[in-house]
């Protein structure tokens, strides 16, 4: 069976800092990985996918085929990155996902 | 252009009521799916639709259910209703489901079960 897993809850660290938040999946097959995020007060949003191989707000992931993986990372953490964030793998010819239980970044000042 | 749209926002219901939960995807969209989110649980797929045929049901007991009008809008039914059913319930609409476009959130209708 598909899963995601987001082993960290929380994740805090200080503007200015490297940020990486963890995702692992299950699937033998090809899925497709996204990250979704969620600010305060907002509707879940698409942050990136990774068919798409870009960078939006200075996040970038990488499908690691390998270690089954899809970590998402930033450099400079900024304070308006403060959110929380959505690992999430669908199946093609499906408008299904599957999601990981999130993780919530903080980043202070 | 306007997003996803669902109604309503917020809504308490007792035990044993039911209740029909409405969402109008992104003019064009013709496939929506619905998500519960819980605290404990996080986000759980429960349908998806597609020119007005479910495609996919998530693990839901039948006191979940669903439909997708002509017009792509969709609404989901959630009979005799437990305290356990307390959640937030999301929807999600994209172009179809092999378009591998963008799928768009609303901002969910709050289901408070007393």
């Amino acid at each position: 069976a598909q899963r995601v897993t987001q082993p960290e809850k929380l994740l805090s660290v200080f503007k200015g800092a490297p940020v990486e938040l963890k995702c692992n999946y299950s699937y033998s097959g090809s899925p497709e990985l996204f990250w979704y995020v969620q600010y305060s007060r907002q509707r879940l949003q698409l942050l990136l996918r990774h068919i798409s191989r870009e960078s939006i707000k200075g996040f970038t992931a990488d499908l690691n085929k390998g270690e089954t993986s899809f970590h998402l990372k930033k450099p400079f953490a900024q304070e308006e990155d403060s959110a929380m964030y959505y690992c999430a793998l669908s199946l093609y010819n499906f408008n299904k996902f599957y999601f990981g239980s999130g993780t919530k970044l903080n980043v202070k000042p | 252009k306007a997003g996803v749209t669902q109604t309503p926002r917020y809504l308490i219901k007792t035990r044993g009521q039911q209740v029909t939960l409405s969402c109008s995807p992104i003019s064009g969209h013709r496939s929506v799916s619905w998500y519960q989110q819980t605290p404990g649980q996080g986000l759980q797929f429960l349908f998806e639709y597609f020119s007005e045929t479910q495609r996919n049901k998530g693990n839901f007991p039948g006191r979940f259910s669903g439909r997708q009008f002509s017009n792509s809008r969709s609404e989901m039914n959630v009979s005799t209703l437990e305290l356990g059913d307390s959640a937030l319930y999301l929807c999600a609409s994209s172009l179809s489901p092999v378009s591998r476009t963008e799928a768009f959130f609303g901002q969910g209708t709050r289901l408070t079960v007393v």
